[in-house]
């Protein structure tokens, strides 16, 4: 079946350095997945957004690769700030039997702290 | 503002107890859905609806109902709650369905206590 996983334990960075988060996934063929960042309470906003055709997209500090081979996605925050302290979901489609809807299917999320 | 409102906000109820959580749009959006949130579980479909009557169940949907009579409103029914349904519950809504990489919007969130 089709299975997504991100890193359960948090990660913990100084602020300044490079966080990097992993999304993978099994039995996949996503023509895209999605970065979200959802802090305590609230609901997940989008980030990025990368395309099975593009191998990297950036958004200020926001770096986003796909490797379809791997089966993996990297989220790299440069310069990390406490301000970036949040969990942070992928998120994939999946395309139903009927080939008439999709749904999107998120994994668990990874929380990053960032301290001083 | 775009966004998407849920209430309420907080909800504690007990077992059986017919409840109704609203979800509104102002943005125009075909495609809605709602998830709920559990620890070590992420974020699972309950239900999603296409358009304006038309829905249909996600990964998660027994002991939900739904209903799109207008575009903007997606109500979340629980008929007869039990204990295993208390979760933090998100409505979102995208532009068409989340084929292309539509932008998922999410409300605040409803966490609902069931005892």
């Amino acid at each position: 079946s089709q299975k997504i996983e991100q890193n359960s334990e948090a990660l913990n960075i100084q602020e300044g350095k490079t966080a990097t988060l992993t999304c993978n996934y099994t039995n996949y063929s996503p023509a895209y997945l999605q970065w979200y960042r959802q802090d305590p309470g609230r609901g997940p906003v989008f980030l990025l957004l990368i395309r099975e055709n593009e191998k990297e997209k950036r958004k200020e500090r926001l770096k986003v690769t796909f490797d379809t081979t791997l089966k993996q996605s990297l989220f790299h925050i440069t310069a990390s700030q406490p301000a970036d302290s949040a969990t942070y979901l992928c998120a994939l489609p999946r395309r139903l039997i009927t080939g008439t809807a999709s749904k999107l299917t998120f994994g668990t999320g990874t929380r990053l702290q960032v301290t001083l | 503002e775009a966004q998407v409102t849920q209430n309420p906000r907080y909800l504690i109820t007990v077992t059986g107890k017919k409840l109704t959580v609203t979800c509104s749009q102002n943005m125009n959006h075909e495609y809605m859905s709602w998830y709920r949130q559990d620890p070590g579980l992420g974020l699972r479909q309950i239900y999603y609806s296409m358009n304006v009557e038309v829905t249909d169940k996600g990964d998660v949907p027994e002991g939900y109902k739904v209903s799109r009579k207008e575009k903007r409103n997606f109500p979340l029914i629980l008929e007869s709650p039990s204990p295993n349904q208390t979760s933090l519950y998100f409505c979102a809504s995208s532009s068409r369905v989340p084929l292309s990489g539509e932008t998922q919007y999410f409300g605040p969130g409803t966490r609902l206590l069931v005892l």
